[in-house]
Protein backbone atom coordinates (compact mmCIF):
# COMPACT_ATOMS: atom_id res chain seq x y z
CA UNK A 1 0.00 0.00 0.00
CA UNK A 2 1.49 3.55 -0.95
CA UNK A 3 2.01 5.86 2.01
CA UNK A 4 -0.05 8.47 1.27
CA UNK A 5 -3.41 7.72 -1.88
CA UNK A 6 -4.97 10.53 -3.60
CA UNK A 7 -7.78 10.11 -6.23
CA UNK A 8 -6.13 11.75 -9.31
CA UNK A 9 -9.39 12.71 -10.55
CA UNK A 10 -9.59 15.33 -12.33
CA UNK A 11 -13.25 16.06 -10.87
CA UNK A 12 -15.54 17.61 -13.01
CA UNK A 13 -17.98 19.78 -11.06
CA UNK A 14 -20.03 23.03 -11.70
CA UNK A 15 -19.96 26.22 -10.15
CA UNK A 16 -21.58 26.34 -6.86
CA UNK A 17 -21.67 22.09 -6.33
CA UNK A 18 -20.12 21.01 -3.15
CA UNK A 19 -17.12 17.97 -3.72
CA UNK A 20 -15.62 16.19 -1.34
CA UNK A 21 -11.89 14.70 -1.39
CA UNK A 22 -10.22 11.75 0.33
CA UNK A 23 -6.88 11.05 1.20
CA UNK A 24 -5.65 7.53 2.57
CA UNK A 25 -2.07 6.89 4.81
CA UNK A 26 -0.59 4.11 6.05
CA UNK A 27 1.48 5.33 8.79
CA UNK A 28 -0.94 4.83 11.65
CA UNK A 29 1.70 6.70 13.65
CA UNK A 30 1.19 9.89 11.60
CA UNK A 31 0.42 12.25 13.49
CA UNK A 32 -0.03 16.03 11.48
CA UNK A 33 -1.88 16.31 8.03
CA UNK A 34 -2.58 19.07 5.75
CA UNK A 35 -4.04 20.23 2.89
CA UNK A 36 -2.60 22.33 0.12
CA UNK A 37 -3.32 23.79 -3.07
CA UNK A 38 -1.12 23.46 -6.29
CA UNK A 39 -1.80 25.49 -9.47
CA UNK A 40 -0.07 24.43 -12.44
CA UNK A 41 3.79 24.73 -12.08
CA UNK A 42 3.54 26.95 -8.97
CA UNK A 43 4.34 26.15 -5.39
CA UNK A 44 1.73 24.44 -2.92
CA UNK A 45 -0.24 26.97 -0.52
CA UNK A 46 -1.20 25.49 2.49
CA UNK A 47 -5.05 25.50 2.40
CA UNK A 48 -5.62 24.23 5.95
CA UNK A 49 -3.98 22.23 8.70
CA UNK A 50 -6.32 18.74 9.85
CA UNK A 51 -7.14 18.68 13.32
CA UNK A 52 -8.76 15.67 15.21
CA UNK A 53 -11.78 17.61 15.58
CA UNK A 54 -11.97 18.73 12.30
CA UNK A 55 -11.75 22.11 11.14
CA UNK A 56 -13.37 24.55 8.74
CA UNK A 57 -12.24 27.83 7.16
CA UNK A 58 -15.17 29.71 5.19
CA UNK A 59 -16.26 27.14 2.25
CA UNK A 60 -13.93 24.66 3.21
CA UNK A 61 -13.81 21.38 6.32
CA UNK A 62 -11.12 19.28 7.16
CA UNK A 63 -11.81 16.18 8.66
CA UNK A 64 -9.47 13.45 10.02
CA UNK A 65 -10.87 9.63 10.38
CA UNK A 66 -8.09 7.97 12.18
CA UNK A 67 -9.58 4.49 12.30
CA UNK A 68 -9.96 4.48 8.92
CA UNK A 69 -6.71 6.37 7.97
CA UNK A 70 -7.84 8.83 6.05
CA UNK A 71 -8.53 12.79 5.86
CA UNK A 72 -11.13 14.67 4.01
CA UNK A 73 -11.56 18.02 2.32
CA UNK A 74 -15.10 19.39 1.55
CA UNK A 75 -15.26 22.88 -0.47
CA UNK A 76 -18.65 23.99 -0.71
CA UNK A 77 -20.14 26.17 -3.22
CA UNK A 78 -17.39 25.97 -5.80
CA UNK A 79 -15.93 28.71 -7.32
CA UNK A 80 -14.22 28.76 -10.92
CA UNK A 81 -11.52 30.14 -8.96
CA UNK A 82 -11.37 26.48 -6.68
CA UNK A 83 -9.84 24.77 -9.84
CA UNK A 84 -6.18 23.45 -9.10
CA UNK A 85 -4.44 20.13 -7.40
CA UNK A 86 -5.18 19.31 -4.26
CA UNK A 87 -2.01 17.79 -2.20
CA UNK A 88 -2.44 15.86 1.27
CA UNK A 89 0.44 15.94 3.27
CA UNK A 90 1.36 13.58 5.75
CA UNK A 91 4.00 13.43 8.20
CA UNK A 92 6.07 10.58 8.79
CA UNK A 93 8.71 10.91 11.93
CA UNK A 94 8.84 14.63 12.98
CA UNK A 95 10.87 16.13 10.26
CA UNK A 96 9.51 14.04 7.26
CA UNK A 97 6.33 15.04 5.26
CA UNK A 98 5.20 12.42 2.63
CA UNK A 99 2.78 14.37 -0.01
CA UNK A 100 -0.14 12.57 -2.40
CA UNK A 101 0.03 13.05 -5.54
CA UNK A 102 -3.02 15.23 -5.89
CA UNK A 103 -6.55 15.32 -6.77
CA UNK A 104 -7.40 17.79 -9.75
CA UNK A 105 -10.33 19.62 -9.49
CA UNK A 106 -11.69 21.46 -12.20
CA UNK A 107 -14.74 24.04 -11.71
CA UNK A 108 -16.73 24.53 -14.87
CA UNK A 109 -18.88 27.23 -15.02
CA UNK B 1 2.76 38.78 4.90
CA UNK B 2 6.81 37.13 5.40
CA UNK B 3 7.15 34.50 2.36
CA UNK B 4 9.97 32.07 1.50
CA UNK B 5 12.07 33.01 -1.37
CA UNK B 6 13.92 31.11 -3.85
CA UNK B 7 16.79 32.30 -6.23
CA UNK B 8 17.07 31.81 -9.02
CA UNK B 9 13.63 31.18 -10.94
CA UNK B 10 15.09 28.85 -13.63
CA UNK B 11 18.65 27.52 -14.32
CA UNK B 12 20.08 25.68 -16.87
CA UNK B 13 23.09 23.21 -16.71
CA UNK B 14 24.87 20.48 -19.07
CA UNK B 15 25.00 17.39 -17.48
CA UNK B 16 28.25 17.09 -14.84
CA UNK B 17 28.26 20.58 -13.27
CA UNK B 18 27.61 21.60 -10.26
CA UNK B 19 23.90 23.76 -9.00
CA UNK B 20 23.64 25.64 -6.07
CA UNK B 21 19.96 26.80 -5.14
CA UNK B 22 19.39 29.19 -2.62
CA UNK B 23 16.60 29.68 -0.52
CA UNK B 24 15.53 32.41 2.29
CA UNK B 25 13.16 30.65 4.94
CA UNK B 26 10.78 32.66 6.85
CA UNK B 27 12.70 34.99 9.07
CA UNK B 28 11.57 33.25 12.45
CA UNK B 29 11.27 29.93 10.99
CA UNK B 30 13.75 27.04 12.32
CA UNK B 31 13.08 24.11 9.97
CA UNK B 32 14.18 23.91 7.06
CA UNK B 33 13.10 21.26 3.76
CA UNK B 34 13.86 21.08 0.40
CA UNK B 35 11.48 18.89 -2.21
CA UNK B 36 11.45 18.15 -5.74
CA UNK B 37 9.05 17.81 -8.50
CA UNK B 38 9.66 15.98 -11.56
CA UNK B 39 6.90 16.81 -14.20
CA UNK B 40 3.34 15.78 -13.92
CA UNK B 41 4.66 14.04 -10.73
CA UNK B 42 4.18 14.36 -7.17
CA UNK B 43 6.23 16.42 -4.36
CA UNK B 44 8.80 14.24 -3.54
CA UNK B 45 10.71 15.29 0.03
CA UNK B 46 14.39 15.21 -0.53
CA UNK B 47 15.45 16.53 3.34
CA UNK B 48 14.86 18.49 6.30
CA UNK B 49 17.18 20.49 8.27
CA UNK B 50 16.84 21.64 11.86
CA UNK B 51 19.82 23.08 14.23
CA UNK B 52 22.17 23.15 11.67
CA UNK B 53 22.65 19.62 10.74
CA UNK B 54 20.17 17.43 8.44
CA UNK B 55 17.29 16.08 10.88
CA UNK B 56 16.20 13.53 7.76
CA UNK B 57 16.54 12.54 4.37
CA UNK B 58 15.34 9.97 1.61
CA UNK B 59 16.60 7.80 -0.43
CA UNK B 60 16.66 10.75 -3.56
CA UNK B 61 19.66 12.81 -1.19
CA UNK B 62 22.60 10.81 -2.13
CA UNK B 63 26.06 11.94 -1.85
CA UNK B 64 25.75 14.11 -4.91
CA UNK B 65 23.14 16.03 -3.01
CA UNK B 66 24.11 18.56 0.34
CA UNK B 67 23.04 21.36 1.86
CA UNK B 68 23.84 24.15 4.05
CA UNK B 69 23.03 27.62 6.32
CA UNK B 70 25.94 29.48 5.30
CA UNK B 71 24.49 32.30 6.84
CA UNK B 72 21.72 33.93 9.15
CA UNK B 73 19.14 33.95 6.61
CA UNK B 74 19.91 31.60 3.73
CA UNK B 75 19.63 28.18 3.01
CA UNK B 76 21.12 26.19 -0.39
CA UNK B 77 20.59 22.79 -1.77
CA UNK B 78 24.22 21.89 -3.87
CA UNK B 79 23.98 19.02 -6.67
CA UNK B 80 27.67 18.27 -7.61
CA UNK B 81 27.44 16.95 -10.74
CA UNK B 82 23.81 16.99 -12.20
CA UNK B 83 22.06 14.14 -14.25
CA UNK B 84 19.47 14.82 -16.85
CA UNK B 85 16.79 12.51 -14.36
CA UNK B 86 18.08 16.08 -11.65
CA UNK B 87 15.61 17.88 -13.81
CA UNK B 88 12.77 19.04 -11.65
CA UNK B 89 11.26 21.80 -9.68
CA UNK B 90 12.67 22.32 -6.26
CA UNK B 91 10.71 23.99 -3.67
CA UNK B 92 12.32 25.44 -0.27
CA UNK B 93 9.90 25.16 2.41
CA UNK B 94 10.20 26.29 5.93
CA UNK B 95 8.41 25.75 9.67
CA UNK B 96 8.65 27.19 12.95
CA UNK B 97 8.26 23.83 14.52
CA UNK B 98 8.88 20.37 14.07
CA UNK B 99 5.31 19.58 12.86
CA UNK B 100 3.99 22.45 11.99
CA UNK B 101 2.69 23.75 8.76
CA UNK B 102 5.39 24.18 5.73
CA UNK B 103 4.91 27.37 3.47
CA UNK B 104 6.61 26.72 0.33
CA UNK B 105 8.69 29.36 -2.06
CA UNK B 106 7.87 29.88 -5.57
CA UNK B 107 10.38 27.24 -6.94
CA UNK B 108 13.38 26.93 -9.01
CA UNK B 109 13.21 25.20 -12.36
CA UNK B 110 16.31 23.37 -12.97
CA UNK B 111 16.97 21.85 -16.59
CA UNK B 112 20.07 19.53 -16.95
CA UNK B 113 20.87 19.61 -20.91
Amino acid sequence: RKEVEQDPGPFNVPEGATVAFNCTYSNSASQSFFWYRQDCRKEPKLLMSVYSSGNEDGRFTAQLNRASQYISLLIRDSKLSDSATYLCAVNEGTYKYIFGTGTRLKVLA
Amino acid sequence: EPEVTQTPSHQVTQMGQEVILRCVPISNHLYFYWYRQILGQKVEFLVSFYNNEISEKSEIFDDQFSVERPDGSNFTLKIRSTKLEDSAMYFCASSDEGLYEQYFGPGTRLTVT
